[in-house]
């Protein structure tokens, strides 16, 4: 069972450029998000999907976009990037039964290194 | 919006002794309260949650307290272990908050030997 799958883990872009990182879940979770952690930051929401279809913006997305078109696939998109960006981010999902409220569990992928230079 | 504080940012103990993590909240509408633990190189995972329902919960060597009148939560390991050490982050939730986590800044506990 793979879980929450990121791509790249490592990747290095100049000023300006632009990229996406991919996650995709195969736990059938309802729930999906983007996180980044900086060093003695925590993690910081950057964005959330609560189904196929649906987003919305977390504490900070400024910089960042994402879609979610199937329930399995959450990319995080960076169209310019900015020294700023320079985090290790993590995608992660989780399942909550309608109508509950209860927030579940959340499964993260292993990160992926950004380095913006 | 929500605002969690995670003390001490450091934690060093010897093998055996016992560890204590504390967290404290600002937003009184918060009920859910999950610890999850990160190993280098990899994403946390959730060690222990609890809801504000009930005061303690434990599993094994660790435990976690709520007081909701003074908003704060502590993570309890006893009898600590070498592959104890990681960071731990504390994280707080409300109610029909879309499962959003506010977590808090991390915990590097070593344990040495």
């Amino acid at each position: 069972n793979a879980g929450v799958t990121q791509t790249p883990k490592f990747r290095i872009l100049k000023i300006g450029q632009s990229m996406t990182l991919q996650c995709t879940q195969d736990m059938n979770h309802n729930y999906m998000y983007w996180y980044r952690q900086d060093p003695g930051m925590g993690l910081k929401l950057i964005y959330y999907s609560v189904g196929a279809g649906i987003t919305d913006k977390g504490e900070v997305p400024n910089g960042y976009n994402v879609s979610r078109s199937t329930t399995e696939d959450f990319p995080l998109r960076l169209e310019l990037a900015a020294p700023s960006q320079t985090s290790v981010y993590f995608c992660a999902s989780s399942y909550t039964p309608r109508g509950t409220g209860n927030t579940g569990e959340l499964f993260f992928g292993e990160g992926s290194r950004l380095t913006v230079l | 919006g929500e605002n969690v504080e995670q003390h001490p940012s450091t934690l060093s103990v010897q093998e055996g002794d016992s560890a204590v993590i504390k967290c404290t909240y600002s937003d009184s509408a918060s009920n859910y309260f999950p610890w999850y633990k990160q190993e280098l190189g990899k994403g946390p995972q959730l060690i222990i949650d609890i809801r504000s329902n009930v005061g303690e919960k434990k599993d094994q060597r660790i435990a976690v307290t709520l007081n909701k009148t003074a908003k704060h939560f502590s993570l309890h390991i006893t009898e600590t272990q070498p592959e104890d050490s990681a960071v731990y982050f504390c994280a707080a939730s409300p109610t029909g908050g879309g499962n959003k986590l506010t977590f808090g800044t991390g915990t590097q506990l070593k344990v040495e030997l």
